[in-house]
């Protein structure tokens, strides 16, 4: 089955540091354009960052300024999120999708379940 | 606060039909390709519309979705209340390099 799963998440210090991880079934994560987005309880989703089958990367810098990085391991077919200087701002549920129909449709066909962070003392 | 304005929520009777706004600008509806998501309450988010008003397989034909300008709407007609959702807008910005979601529509059936 085609299908994205989570894993990483849980209870991090302010100041923290917490790793991501999202693993890809049926399909070569290489081949697309990958992201994390994540939504906070009970709030709206908000886009965190993007890496393209070339590895080049972008990031929601208003957000995330300069904390998290994106990469993927092709070789494990897995996608990562290391998060540093975490703070509550940060506590949200965090996905992992890919952006499929041609990598320029802007359009995210695949989520995973989603894996929870929350950040607090 | 998003670039993407739609409405908190709306409210219709099963059967009926029900129209979702998402209005932006020139940077990111106006010049970028519109995607459509509906979560499910505890679900992860599901592609329901992208190029603007194409559907994914899978996806019925009661739900549409048309841009004009810098607005873009979905349709969902003979309402059921499995489409108890909230309904997202999409599309990359860029003047703020960053891809945008709507607020989200919470709709009640």
């Amino acid at each position: 089955e085609v299908q994205l799963v989570e894993s990483g998440g849980g209870l991090a210090l302010p100041g923290g540091s917490l790793r991501l991880s999202c693993a890809a079934s049926e399909f070569t994560l290489s081949n697309y354009e990958m992201n994390w987005v994540r939504q906070a309880p009970g709030k709206g989703l908000e886009w965190v960052a993007n890496i393209r089958s070339s590895g080049s990367t972008m990031y929601n810098t208003d957000s995330v300024k300069g904390r998290f990085t994106i990469s993927r391991d092709d070789a494990k077919n897995l996608l990562f999120l290391q998060m540093d200087s975490l703070s509550a701002e940060d506590t949200a549920l965090y996905y992992c999708n890919r952006e499929g129909y041609g990598g320029t449709s802007d359009a995210f066909d695949l989520w995973g379940q989603g894996t929870m962070v929350t950040v607090s003392s | 606060q998003s670039v993407l304005t739609q409405p908190p929520s709306l409210s219709a009777a099963p059967g009926q039909r029900v129209t979702i706004s998402c209005s932006g600008s020139s940077s990111n509806i106006g010049n970028h390709y519109v995607s459509w998501y509906q979560q499910l309450p505890g679900t992860a988010p599901k592609l329901l519309i992208y190029y603007n008003n194409n559907r994914p397989s899978g996806i019925p034909d009661r739900f549409s979705a048309s841009k004009s300008g810098t607005s873009v709407t979905l349709g969902i007609t003979g309402l059921q209340t499995g489409d108890e959702a909230d309904y997202y807008c999409g599309v990359w910005d860029s003047s703020l390099t960053t891809y945008v979601f709507g607020a989200g529509t919470k709709v009640t059936v």
